[in-house]
């Protein structure tokens, strides 16, 4: 299976802080990496597809990109609504993985 | 707008057998391109990928679960399904269905409310 390592596990920040969400994937993935929100009691909602593509009416200050294994979930500006948790997700080969997940909290 | 809802068994007790079904609504089930997943997420734990399905029968399977596992299809209801026997604590999650563009790379772009199974005896 493919291992997704994420990190951090939670972190805290302020309204309008940029954010940095990181995964590191144990082998090559193309580009089949994906980031999810999830809020208590709500589905999941994808944020970012095929590593770096926003899906469709999701805000532009979320982006994803790349370096080889290592993928990165950016929030340019948090907004009050993106306290939630975050998981990085592999579907280049089955059985699909997800990181642990990162918890944004308020500062 | 496509719409999926799950429905079924919320409270078990240990070696009972887990039964949900995924309702689609808006749209058809028969799309190429298109897989259609389980997924769970026990408390306090991460997401976890359960198996999937197309429309014209394939299914592929979690291994760590792939003993106790059938997920099905019903076109002409436009639904799928789980069934997970032999069910322990370890079971006891918030079980999701997705419409999974993964075959495209487009990720898992709707999902259902969830669904709470507790097993307990």
């Amino acid at each position: 299976d493919v291992q997704m390592t994420q990190s951090p596990s939670s972190l805290s920040a302020s309204v309008g802080d940029r954010v940095t969400i990181s995964c590191r994937a144990s082998q090559s993935l193309s580009t089949y990496l994906n980031w999810y929100q999830v809020k208590p009691g709500k589905a999941p909602r994808v944020l970012i597809y095929g590593t770096t593509n926003l899906q469709s009416g999701v805000p532009s200050r979320f982006s994803g990109t790349s370096s080889g294994t290592d993928f990165t979930l950016t929030i340019s500006g948090l907004q009050p609504e993106d306290f939630a948790t975050y998981f990085c997700q592999q579907t280049y080969s089955t059985p699909y993985t997800f990181g642990q997940g990162t918890n944004v909290e308020i500062k | 707008q496509l719409q999926l809802q799950e429905s079924g068994s919320g409270l078990l007790k240990p070696s009972q057998t887990l039964s949900l079904t995924c309702t689609v609504s808006g749209g058809s089930i028969s799309t190429d391109g298109y897989a259609w997943s389980w997924i769970r997420h026990p408390p306090g734990k991460g997401l976890e990928w359960i198996g999937y399905i197309f429309y014209r029968g394939s299914a592929y399977y979690n291994p760590s679960l792939e003993t106790r596992l059938t997920i099905s299809l019903d076109r002409s209801k436009n639904q799928f399904s789980l069934r997970l026997t032999s069910v322990t604590a370890a079971d006891t999650a918030v079980y999701y269905c997705a419409r999974d563009g993964s075959p495209q790379n487009y990720g898992m772009d709707v999902w259902g409310q969830g669904t709470t199974v507790t097993v307990s005896s």
